[in-house]
């Protein structure tokens, strides 16, 4: 258990429905981080947190969103859901995220599926 | 451009043999961490070892140790004594010092294990 919780674990939805994931990081994290895992583009980094403020954004679609509450959690918010949107998403953090040795722990991941 | 290289195919390894897993990177930014993170078939993600571009020696956890080789660029994981709970996918993954910041991980494609009995 990597401490990082997401929830829901599963979610099945349909085109154009909007979702949002949750995430909770390690107790002392600050920094969050979003990825995609899918079959064809593999692990992709969407979006990083720091502190409540963005840090840094990657292959993130402008249909999707996210943000850090004052608590540390993390939504990452995905509408006008497509097919091709179906992927395992994953939540990690780190204790700074501003350092190379700084280790990403990972969530469980939620898996979503868009029928 | 592809950051990290895993192009081994899918490897079957007897148990309590030793397997060993190659990474290649690519980088110009001489301040950078490599990082292998194993994937079981259940899904989540689990952070196995860290290699800094700057540390003198190779990386050892346990029954995973990282064969770095700054100068090739690669940093290859050896698992020693295989046990049935590797078989997985392992992801190789690089932090480039870059922006200050900026902490994203670039990802290999993986390598696929199965530990034979």
């Amino acid at each position: 258990d990597s401490g990082v919780t997401q929830t829901p674990k599963h979610l099945i939805t349909a085109t154009g429905q909007r979702v949002t994931l949750r995430c909770s990081p390690r107790s002392g994290d600050l920094s969050v981080y979003w990825y995609q895992q899918s079959l064809d583009q593999g692990l992709q980094f969407l979006i990083q947190y720091y502190n409540g403020e963005e840090r840094a954004k990657g292959n993130i679609l402008e249909r999707f969103s996210a943000q850090q509450f004052p608590d540390l959690h993390s939504e990452l918010n995905l509408s006008s859901l497509e097919l091709g949107d179906s992927a395992l998403y994953f939540c990690a953090s780190s204790v700074r995220g501003t350092v190379a040795q700084d280790t990403q722990y990972f969530g469980p991941g939620t898996r979503l599926t868009v029928l | 451009a592809q950051k990290i290289t895993q192009t081994q195919p899918g490897m079957f390894v007897q148990e309590k043999e030793a397997v060993t897993l190659d990474c290649t990177y690519d980088t110009s930014d001489p301040s950078y961490g490599l990082f292998w993170y194993k994937q079981p078939s259940s899904g989540e993600m689990i952070f196995l070892i860290y290699q800094g571009s700057y540390d003198q020696q190779n990386a050892t956890e346990g029954r995973y140790s990282l064969n770095f080789q700054k100068a090739r660029k690669s940093a290859n994981l050896v698992i020693s004594a295989s046990q049935l709970g590797d078989s997985a996918m392992y992801f190789c993954a690089m932090r480039e010092e870059g922006n200050y910041g900026n902490n994203r991980l670039a990802f290999g494609k993986g390598n696929q294990v199965v530990v034979i009995p």
